[in-house]
């Protein structure tokens, strides 16, 4: 099956710690994306990356960190430095600019 | 600013029912307009993926169509079911790398 897969499901983590989402993906898209959900918000773009050893920043990446050493594969560390890292990460990759696909997400709780 | 609006914030309406999602954006030079939907919790789902160069989308019993002159998109859902209760994104692409995103729709369809 094709998809895209994030882990874990839920993250927890105390205040102070660096932490890394996963997100890999077998669809063979070149550009890949990591956003950030809160309630009553829409998604906003945190990192985003079209191909292999590249990537950008998008609106909200203070405090975060990205690599794309692989087409599969772009995980998302969260820092120290970001202010309030609770929240629900979600990832997708599209080819260019057409459909994006999403996977199912990772709900990360800082205290 | 580029902008995404989805009114109302949420809808309730009994089995049944046909009903029409509204979306609209700033600057009518889009590139594609994206629904999906999403369920508690989960990740995304793409419905429909509608081009600039098109004015509608069908799939199953959803209907989306597009008018950029008045920068409006609406997702028709017919014979509504209790299973299509969820949140409901509208996405705008304006010929960038990214997407922006509304804040959403939530429906509850009861029996």
């Amino acid at each position: 099956d094709g998809g895209i897969t994030q882990s874990p499901k839920y993250l927890f983590r105390k205040e102070g710690q660096n932490v890394t989402l996963s997100c890999e993906q077998n669809l063979n898209h070149d550009a890949m994306y990591w956003y950030r959900q809160d309630p009553g918000q829409g998604l906003r773009l945190i990192y985003y990356s079209q191909i292999v050893n590249d990537f950008q920043k998008g609106d909200i990446a203070e405090g975060y960190s990205v690599s794309r050493e692989k087409k599969e594969s772009f995980p998302l560390t969260v820092t120290s430095a970001q202010k309030n890292p609770t929240a629900f990460y979600l990832c997708a990759s599209s080819v260019g600019q057409r459909e994006q696909y999403f996977g199912p997400g990772t709900r990360l709780t800082v205290t | 600013k580029q902008e995404v609006t989805q009114i109302p914030a949420a809808l309730s309406v009994p089995e049944g029912e046909n009903l029409v999602l509204n979306c609209s954006f700033t600057d009518s030079a889009i590139y594609n307009l994206q629904w999906f939907r999403q369920d508690p919790g989960k990740g995304l789902t793409s419905l429909l993926l509608i081009q600039s160069s098109q004015r509608e989308q069908t799939s199953g019993r959803l209907n989306a169509s597009l008018d950029k002159s008045s920068g409006r998109s609406t997702l028709y859902i017919a014979a509504s079911q209790p299973g299509d209760s969820a949140t409901y994104l509208c996405a705008v692409n304006w010929f960038s790398d990214k997407l922006i995103f509304g804040t959403g729709t939530r429906l509850q369809v009861f029996p």
